[in-house]
């Protein structure tokens, strides 16, 4: 049972460029949530989604795009990336949305 | 911002001492949820605590939920270095989970 699986595992990029960071889950949850963690910050939330269809910004959602077109699949997009995107983030699922979150192992961005 | 708040942000522990991290919110809480992240890892749930004064146990992790179902603490006693790593708790909040910014523990052998 793989959980919740996250790629690419680390990626740099320099600034203004585009990238998808990739999230799937095979549990069949309903709810999938982006998280950033900055040192002291902790996790916070960038965008979440309560089913296929259905997306909502979470605390710090500028900068991101996400879509869910399956209830598998939430992928995270940096439309232009910034050097104050650099950070750790993860992608998690949880049913129902204040349930038990399941992280995925993180991808770990750099930007230049 | 973040309406859950944990202190200390960090706890330097002498091997085999106890410790306690403590977690509070803005508003009554219908759960509290505690993680635990390994250096380099990813955050993995611990447990949830759902009642008015309720204490859980995990060998020598203990946790309580506030009477007032506002704060929880988690206390560690005779820490080991398997502890090392960054504690969070979590609260619902508008049909969200709501983490704070975490306890990282560093331990002295």
């Amino acid at each position: 049972n793989a959980g919740v699986t996250q790629t690419p595992k680390f990626q740099v990029l320099k600034t203004g460029q585009s990238m998808t960071l990739q999230c799937a889950q095979d549990m069949n949850h309903e709810y999938m949530s982006w998280y950033r963690q900055d040192p002291g910050m902790g996790l916070r939330l960038i965008h979440y989604s309560v089913g296929a269809g259905i997306t909502d910004q979470g605390e710090v959602p500028n900068g991101y795009n996400v879509s869910r077109s399956t209830t598998e699949d939430f992928p995270l997009r940096l439309l232009s990336a910034a050097p104050s995107q650099t950070s750790v983030y993860f992608c998690a699922s949880s049913y129902p949305g204040q349930g038990i979150q399941y992280f995925g192992a993180g991808t770990r961005l750099s930007v230049l | 911002g973040q309406q859950v708040m944990q202190i200390p942000q960090y706890q330097h522990v002498q091997e085999g001492e106890d410790f306690t991290t403590y977690c509070n919110s803005s508003t009554t809480l219908s759960n509290i949820q505690w993680y635990k992240q390994r250096p380099g890892g990813h955050p993995v749930f611990l447990i949830q605590l759902v009642k008015s004064g309720e204490v859980k146990k995990q060998k020598r992790l203990t946790f309580q939920f506030g009477e007032a179902k506002k704060n929880s603490s988690l206390h560690i006693t005779a820490t080991q270095t398997t502890d090392v790593g960054t504690y969070f708790c979590a609260g619902p909040y508008d049909y969200k989970l709501s983490f704070g910014a975490g306890t990282t523990v560093t331990v002295r052998a």
